[in-house]
C-alpha cells in the first residue's frame, strides 16, 4: 500500500506565477488535509476535504488560494499570482473515515517563490 | 477555539538524560497525536492518545494524555543521538475531523 505521494517535491515559481500542487492519499482514505509550514515553525492547518467537497477551509487565505479533491484523480491544492510570502513547505495528509489512527503525511511540497 | 502549546520550544540534552516535553491544549479534545519530523523530512506519526490516562511506548519513547487537565507529555528515557529531531503534537478539534498542531520542540541530543 503505497503512501501519501505529492508532486512535485520542489517547485519554483517566479512572482506572478500559479503554482499547482498534487496530493494523492492513501488507498481507502477519503480523508485530505492541507497544511503550511514556514521555516522553523510548526504546521498551520489550511483546508480539509472529502471526495468532491470542501468540508473545512478556514486556514485558508481568502485570495489567490483554492483546492479540490475531484471525484477522480489527486487533490490539488493552487495558488495564483504567488508572492515571496508564499514560500514554504505545503503538507498534505490523509486519513481513514475513522479518525483513531490518526493522518499520514507526505514527503511534502516545498515552493520556493523568486 | 482549540489552541495547542507545546515547551519546551527548545531542548538540549545529554545522551543517557531523561526528560519530558508537555503539550497543553485549551479546549476539549477527544484525540491526541504525536509526530517526529527530521530536518527537511516530512511528519512520521508516533502516537495515538484516544482516552484519558492512555499510555503509550515504543523504545525510548512514552507518551500519555490527562484529558482532565488537557495536557499530554511525552518522556524520553536515557536519550540517545538518534533521538534529535523535532516533535509535534496534535489535538483533534472535537466533534470536527480538524487537527491542530503545536509549535513543535526541537531536540537536540548531545553525545
Amino acid at each position: 500500500n503505497a503512501g501519501v505521494m505529492q508532486n512535485p517535491r520542489h517547485l519554483v515559481r517566479r512572482r506572478g506565477q500559479e503554482a499547482r500542487l498534487r496530493c494523492s492519499p492513501m488507498k481507502g482514505h477519503s480523508h485530505v488535509y492541507w497544511y503550511r509550514q514556514l521555516p522553523e515553525e510548526g504546521l498551520k492547518f489550511m483546508v480539509y476535504l472529502q471526495k468532491e467537497n470542501i468540508i473545512d477551509e478556514s486556514g485558508m487565505p481568502k485570495e489567490r488560494f483554492s483546492a479540490e479533491f475531484p471525484k477522480e484523480g489527486p487533490s490539488i491544492l493552487r495558488i495564483q499570482q504567488v508572492v515571496r510570502g508564499d514560500s514554504a513547505a505545503y503538507f498534505c495528509a490523509s486519513s481513514p473515515p475513522d479518525s483513531g489512527v490518526g493522518q499520514f503525511f507526505g514527503p511534502g511540497t516545498r515552493l520556493t517563490v523568486l | 477555539e482549540l489552541k495547542v502549546e507545546q515547551n519546551p520550544l527548545f531542548l538540549s540534552m545529554q545522551e543517557g538524560k531523561n526528560y519530558t516535553i508537555y503539550c497543553n491544549y485549551s479546549t476539549t479534545s477527544d484525540r491526541l497525536y504525536w509526530y517526529r519530523q527530521d530536518p527537511g523530512k516530512s511528519l512520521e506519526s508516533l502516537f495515538v492518545l484516544l482516552s484519558n490516562g492512555a499510555v503509550k511506548q515504543e523504545g525510548r519513547l512514552m507518551a500519555s494524555l490527562d484529558t482532565k487537565a488537557r495536557l499530554s507529555t511525552l518522556h524520553i528515557t536515557a536519550a540517545v543521538h538518534d533521538l534529535s529531531a523535532t516533535y509535534f503534537c496534535a489535538a483533534g478539534d472535537s466533534g470536527t475531523y480538524k487537527y491542530i498542531f503545536g509549535t513543535g520542540t526541537r531536540l537536540k541530543v548531545l553525545a
